[in-house]
């Protein structure tokens, strides 16, 4: 069954870098009809898609935050990471990484593996 | 302010059908299917419902979507107590080139 584990420092100093990954376990990352995602929630608020990325690096992300993100993939650990710079208060959230489909018919499925989430806190 | 619109709150007796909607534009709900998220209190969220109508292996039946032009709507029929959580539409933005949400509906089972 597949899994997916966030990691990361939990508190993140103002203007400085956060940086995060999740393990993907029991599936292979290399796979055609996935794309691999961070969605973040501020405490008490909706959800918020940060970004995706295919297993061969190609890269989508959420217009508002795109000069401040990076998603890149090792595909040698079975890994995907978040990078979101010059952090402010705002980016106060717990951020989970997610397995997103896309159906044999290029149909969006939605996000259908879900990791458990990590708080991360800016603040000085 | 979020690309999909959906009520604030829902709520409904043990055994009520409720629905709720989600409203959108031509460039992400009427261009693509709809995706329905379930989160219960403290947990990260479920896929309710994906392609607009079908449900992952596991959620009952009492569990609908649909789709109609720019808007969607989940139903859930027989209403029980362990339904009461925070329900988000999703749907593929081509003009945004990206996922939007709806800013959730969090359903009350009195």
């Amino acid at each position: 069954q597949l899994q997916l584990q966030e990691s990361g420092p939990g508190l993140v100093k103002p203007s400085e870098t956060l940086s995060l990954t999740c393990t993907v376990s029991g599936g292979s990352i290399r796979s055609s009809n996935y794309y691999w995602g961070w969605v973040r929630q501020p405490p008490g608020k909706g959800l918020e898609w940060v970004g995706r990325i295919f297993y061969s690096g190609s890269t989508y992300y959420n217009p508002s935050l795109k000069s401040r993100v990076t998603i890149s993939v090792d595909t040698s650990k079975n890994q995907f990471f978040l990078s979101l710079n010059s952090v402010t208060a705002a980016d106060t959230a717990v951020y989970y990484c997610a397995r997103e489909e896309y159906g044999s018919s290029g149909y969006y499925h939605g996000m259908d593996v879900w990791g458990q989430g990590t708080t991360v806190t800016v603040s000085s | 302010q979020s690309v999909l619109t959906q009520p604030p709150s829902a709520s409904g007796t043990p055994g009520q059908r409720v629905t709720i909607s989600c409203s959108g534009s031509s460039a992400n709900i009427g261009a693509d299917t709809v995706n329905w998220y379930q989160q219960l209190p403290g947990t990260a969220p479920k896929l309710l419902i994906y392609t607009n109508n079908h449900r992952p292996s596991g959620v009952p039946d009492r569990f609908s979507g649909s789709k109609s032009g720019t808007s969607a709507s989940l139903a859930i029929s027989g209403l029980q107590s362990e339904d009461e959580a925070d329900y988000y539409c999703a749907a593929w933005d081509d003009s945004l080139n990206g996922v939007v949400f709806g800013g959730g509906t969090k359903l009350t089972v009195l």
